[in-house]
């Protein structure tokens, strides 16, 4: 079966520090890859998507990136964090070519 | 780009009674609507979706229904219990490209 997973759970950085979150997938090749932000009390905005290794899809200009350096590893990145970027972020997997997300677990982002 | 509008924000309802939760899509070009349920503190959870060529799936208790001339749809979700309470979500879209609800929070009073 297959899991996602992402890295670390919860993180507290001060503004202008730099990040890196982590997404990982297990038991699927090739699967399209997600980054969402969820702002509290809020719905989930679409980051970015990514189709294949390094192939990514910006859906929000901001200060952050995404990169794919693995078939199953999806890196969300900032080089400056903003108090803005404060939120709860996840990662999904769906297979290559079909409709269904699945998400992980979260990354709960506290920028202070 | 899409527009997806939910309601309401909040529901409260007794055990055993039916809950109802319906969304709104503006592009016509969306043809897959899923719903996810999230309990505090973790990832959203798929627990039905539904395409455009279908006009309603049921799963056990919960069921939803798509009206693609008016842009609606929405989810039922009957004989409710307490471990239904959570935060739910609907979302529209086609391939790669979802836009969200903004939830509704459900409470099932015991």
């Amino acid at each position: 079966s297959q899991t996602i997973h992402q890295w670390p759970a919860t993180l507290v950085q001060p503004v202008g520090s730099p990040l890196s979150l982590e997404c990982t997938v297990e038991g699927t090749s090739n699967p399209n890859l997600y980054w969402y932000r969820q702002a509290a009390g809020r719905g989930l905005q679409l980051l970015f998507y990514s189709v294949g290794i390094g192939q990514i899809s910006s859906e929000v200009p901001q200060n952050l990136s995404a990169s794919r350096p693995q078939d199953r590893q999806f890196i969300l990145s900032s080089k400056k964090l903003l108090l803005s970027d404060s939120g709860f972020y996840l990662c999904a997997w769906s297979v290559g070519g079909t409709d269904t997300q699945y998400f992980g677990p979260g990354t709960r982002l506290t920028v202070l | 780009g899409e527009n997806v509008e939910q309601h309401p924000s909040t529901l409260s309802v007794q055990e055993g009674d039916s809950a109802v939760i319906k969304c709104t899509y503006s592009d016509s070009a969306s043809n897959y609507f899923p719903w996810y349920k999230q309990e505090l503190g973790k990832g959203p959870q798929l627990i039905i979706d539904i395409r455009s060529n279908v006009g309603e799936k049921k799963d056990q208790r919960i069921a939803v229904t798509l009206n693609k001339t008016a842009k609606h749809f929405s989810l039922h979700i009957t004989e409710t219990q307490p471990e239904d309470s959570a935060v739910y979500f609907c979302a529209a879209g086609t391939r790669n490209q979802f836009y969200f609800g903004t939830g509704t929070s459900l409470t099932v009073i015991p």
